[in-house]
């Protein structure tokens, strides 16, 4: 059974860059055939899609957020990471990681983290 | 960029009611289009992909429809367990979700 967990900061400074790591469980990265990808939840608002990362490095961002987002990925750890630069208290959200599979020919959110709140703010 | 829209965005229904939810796309997205059910608290849960079929576990009363631009999420009879908001999400190019319905006890 796949898992993912994210770690990082509740609570960042306005301006600063936010940090957080989805660890990934019950699955290799490195297999391959998936996308991973970060999503967030602004409070009692919907979901806004950030970007995706392949194993291999490859990534596409939401254009809304482009400038501002950088998705990595560690093999060796299992993990893929968000950084969110330049933050206010627009950022304010709980964000999810979530694998991004493929069911015949359509992609699919099919294992996702329990999220993890952050909260800009000095 | 592919925008998603649902209606209504929130709706109050009684347990045995029908519930239809739309989705519509700026542009065709063919069948590329999912349907999520989102509890408080917790994680989307995949209920509907490719537009109609059903994900393995999920009730029978959970369908979807729809193809290009317009799409559906009904529940043909409302459980207690069904109190919820749902999204769709658009998977045809990278990825967006609508807005969300919210479906409240009448």
């Amino acid at each position: 059974q796949v898992q993912l967990q994210e770690s990082g900061p509740g609570l960042v400074k306005p301006s600063q860059t936010l940090s957080l790591t989805c660890t990934v469980s019950g699955g290799s990265i490195s297999s391959g055939g998936y996308y991973w990808s970060w999503i967030r939840q602004h409070p009692g608002k919907g979901l806004e899609w950030i970007g995706y990362i392949y194993y291999s490095g490859s990534t596409y961002y939401n254009p809304s957020l482009k400038s501002r987002v950088t998705i990595s990925v560690d093999t060796s750890k299992n993990q893929f990471s968000l950084k969110l630069s330049s933050v206010t208290a627009a950022d304010t959200a709980v964000y999810y990681c979530a694998r991004d599979s493929l069911y015949g020919d359509f992609p699919i959110f099919d294992y996702w983290g329990q999220g993890t709140l952050v909260t800009v703010s000095s | 960029d592919i925008q998603m829209t649902q209606s209504p965005s929130s709706l109050s229904a009684s347990v045995g009611d029908r519930v239809t939810i739309t989705c519509r796309a700026s542009q065709s997205i063919s069948s590329y289009l999912n349907w999520y059910q989102q509890k408080p608290g917790k994680a989307p849960k995949l209920l509907i992909y490719a537009a109609s079929s059903l994900q393995s576990g999920v009730p029978s009363r959970f369908s979807g429809s729809g193809s290009g631009t317009d799409f559906t999420l009904t529940i043909s009879s409302l459980q207690p367990e069904d109190f919820a908001t749902y999204y769709c999400q658009q998977s045809y190019s990278t990825r967006a979700f609508g807005g969300g319905t919210k479906v409240e006890i009448k």
